[in-house]
């Protein structure tokens, strides 16, 4: 299994609702990933989790809380978002942390906030 | 800060001619990624370059990685249709030890068939 899984595809959400996306991977990597992509614009990284921990937070608004159960899940919460927050989000997984790992990413959420 | 810049932002080719898309970092980097992205996809790792002066081929597309390791090229040959997409060059930040990776604002290919 060389993929990484994400869901919902497509998510719709009102400012006052609370939504998760969730990520999966089975290839052993120990590193995961979330970035942001508007339109036209290279992938925009939030938070970075190595070996289960929290390593880095792209000084991200607390509206997105991330959330690593263990070494193939990722989760991120969704809470009182802005419409400017409308925005593909990719999950990507690497064997390690640090240098010298291509990234394998999900196809994404397209997430729309209205 | 580390800046990675990529260009042309985007590129119309004519199907079967060649293409070229630049990568320059304001920092050496200790290893270049290149990344393709489909419309209305994601981004797919194409290929990691590490040695200063490497040169890498994948079938019509050929990677370098320059002699002071702060720029890269990625010249496909013989453009096809298939080849539409947005091209991304990645580096590793120093700070962190390469825990972040920096994008380029990435080339957009058109293809016309």
């Amino acid at each position: 299994d060389t993929e990484v899984t994400q869901t919902p595809k497509h998510l719709v959400m009102g400012m006052t609702n609370k939504k998760s996306l969730k990520c999966e991977q089975h290839m052993g990597h120990r590193a995961m990933y979330w970035y942001k992509q508007k339109a036209k614009k290279p992938p925009e990284l939030m938070f970075v989790y190595s070996y289960e921990k929290l390593s880095i937070n792209e000084s991200v608004p607390s509206r997105f809380s991330p959330e690593c159960p263990n070494s193939s899940l990722l989760n991120l919460h969704l809470h009182a978002l802005q419409p400017e927050d409308s925005a593909l989000y990719l999950c990507a997984s690497s064997q390690a942390p640090g240098e010298g790992y291509g990234y394998t990413f999900g196809s994404g959420t397209r997430l729309t906030v209205v | 800060g580390q800046q990675v810049m990529q260009i042309p932002q985007y590129q119309h080719v004519q199907e079967g001619e060649d293409f070229t898309t630049y990568c320059n970092s304001s920092t050496t980097l200790s290893n270049i990624q290149w990344y393709k992205q489909r419309p209305g996809g994601h981004p797919v790792f194409l290929i990691q370059l590490v040695k200063s002066g490497e040169v890498k081929k994948q079938k019509r597309l050929t990677f370098q990685f320059g002699e002071a390791k702060k720029n890269s090229s990625l010249h496909i040959t013989a453009t096809q249709t298939t080849d539409v997409g947005t091209y991304f060059c990645a580096g590793p930040e120093v700070p962190t030890g390469g825990f972040k990776t920096i994008f380029g604002a990435g080339t957009r290919l058109f293809v016309k068939a």
